[in-house]
């Protein structure tokens, strides 16, 4: 079946200005993820979502960097003002209520000029 | 320091060769354990998981786990070119919890 989706795959935009990354999880997983990896690093967590409510949302870095998942299915993470070092690859990964596999898409790469 | 430590390598071995790679951890509140392979450009793909002490076998990926002295490793045998990636271990607390990572190891296998 089909897996995590996310869109676009690359974005390159400009500092200052505000950006949308989408996340389309796997049909029926109620939990989705969003991990932020720089280059050479290992993903690190950003928010988790049950259903539509943030379950955990720790690892937003600051106040700029907001999610949403209005319906339960599909993500959106924003990010206002972007910085240069917001540059990273933006993962999404999905699991099934109380399963421990989270399964990963194939990531949107930011580029912030 | 990280919560979860991986050496960067790169890790370059020959085809057919045992690739042996390994985190160690920090916190004890970890109670499974991932492995995950990264090709460039892509995103992570599971590879195997565990929970408890002791040896996972699938296929050609043998996962250990030594929650005693917190470390956990993952051996390939018989290393294909089509292995080389980096590969990522991930603990976390409990099942819908986030997963935390190591830096990841980047493996190369010659032909």
């Amino acid at each position: 079946g089909a897996g995590v989706s996310q869109t676009p795959s690359n974005k390159v935009t400009e500092k200052g200005k505000y950006v949308e990354l989408r996340c389309d999880p796997i049909s029926g997983h109620t939990a989705l993820y969003w991990y932020r990896q720089s280059l050479g690093q290992g993903p690190e967590f950003l928010i988790y979502f049950q259903g539509t409510g943030a379950a955990d949302d720790s690892g937003l870095p600051n106040d700029r960097f907001f999610a949403v998942r209005p319906e339960g299915s599909v993500s959106t993470l924003k990010i206002q003002r972007t910085e240069r070092g917001d540059s990273a690859v933006y993962l999404c990964a999905s699991s099934l209520e109380r399963q421990e596999t989270q399964y990963f898409g194939p990531g949107t790469r930011l580029l912030v000029l | 320091q990280k919560e979860v430590e991986q050496d960067p390598g790169p890790l370059s071995v020959p085809e057919g060769a045992i690739v042996s790679l390994n985190c160690t951890y920090s916190n004890s509140a970890f109670q499974y354990f991932m492995w995950y392979r990264q090709y460039s450009r892509k995103g992570p793909e599971l590879l195997m998981y565990t929970y408890s002490s002791g040896n996972k076998e699938d296929g050609r990926f043998t996962a250990q786990v030594d929650k005693s002295s917190k470390y956990i490793s993952l051996f390939i045998r018989d290393s294909q070119p089509s292995d080389s990636a980096t590969y990522l271990c991930a603990t976390g607390r409990a099942a819908g919890n986030k997963l935390t990572f190591g830096g990841g190891t980047r493996v190369l296998v010659k032909p």
